[in-house]
């Protein structure tokens, strides 16, 4: 079965600060792996997706993220904090039938501290 | 339309009432998904349809929930004799297929219930 379990339900920093999103999946097949993000009111919004090519993923925003095998990790970063990321982030994994379904962690949100 | 439309927004019903939410695709994603999204939850998959296949209706969680999906376009989420349990924002997606992983699915604003 595939799932995807996010460390830390609340994560605050400081603006300019570095955010560290944390993500781990299981999955019995080579994942696809997804960070999508909701901000206050909204649907939500693809920020990246890890598909099997490179690794290390680049996504809007200034966010990224970097897929570790060896680690089961799938980790959103981005080097310096805006007030305007200030949502909560949802990290996904494709289901292992072909098909198109995406397992959801529980969601991390984030604060940002002026 | 440019992006998934649901309505409604928002929902107050009382316990035991039927409620049904609609969700209308980007035109041309034969894809249909409903999530539901609990307070402090994560995302809750439902139910998913693709074309004409028989929809994935493995995460329903009652025979309370049911969902249709008419001519391939416009959804409806039925829930009958509301719980106080089923308050939640449901979610609608959409994708164009899904039977590639690599599809990206494109999310509704959500429709907020909520069984007084």
């Amino acid at each position: 079965a595939q799932s995807v379990t996010q460390l830390g339900s609340h994560v605050s920093v400081s603006e300019g600060a570095l955010v560290l999103l944390r993500c781990n999946y299981s999955s019995s097949v080579p994942p696809y792996l997804f960070w999508y993000v909701q901000y206050p009111n909204q649907g939500l919004q693809l920020l990246l997706k890890y598909t099997s090519a490179a690794t290390l993923v680049k996504g809007i925003n200034g966010f990224e993220a970097e897929f570790k095998k060896s680690e089961t990790s799938f980790h959103l970063t981005k080097p310096s904090a805006h007030m305007s990321d200030a949502a909560e982030y949802f990290c996904a994994v494709s289901d292992k039938s072909g098909a198109n379904n995406l397992f959801f962690g529980t969601g991390t949100r984030l604060t940002v501290i002026p | 339309g440019a992006g998934v439309s649901q309505s409604p927004s928002n929902k107050v019903t009382e316990k035991g009432k039927d409620v049904e939410l609609r969700c209308d695709p980007i035109s041309g994603h034969t894809a249909l998904y409903w999530y539901r999204q609990s307070l402090g939850q994560g995302l809750e998959f439902l139910i998913y349809f693709q074309g004409n296949s028989a929809p994935d209706k493995s995460g329903l969680p009652s025979d309370r929930f049911s969902a249709e999906r008419t001519g391939g376009s416009v959804s409806t989420l039925t829930i009958q004799r509301t719980q106080q349990e089923d308050s939640a924002v449901y979610l609608c997606a959409s994708s164009l297929s899904a039977t590639g992983r690599a599809n990206v699915l494109t999310f509704g604003a959500g429709s907020r219930l909520t069984v007084l």
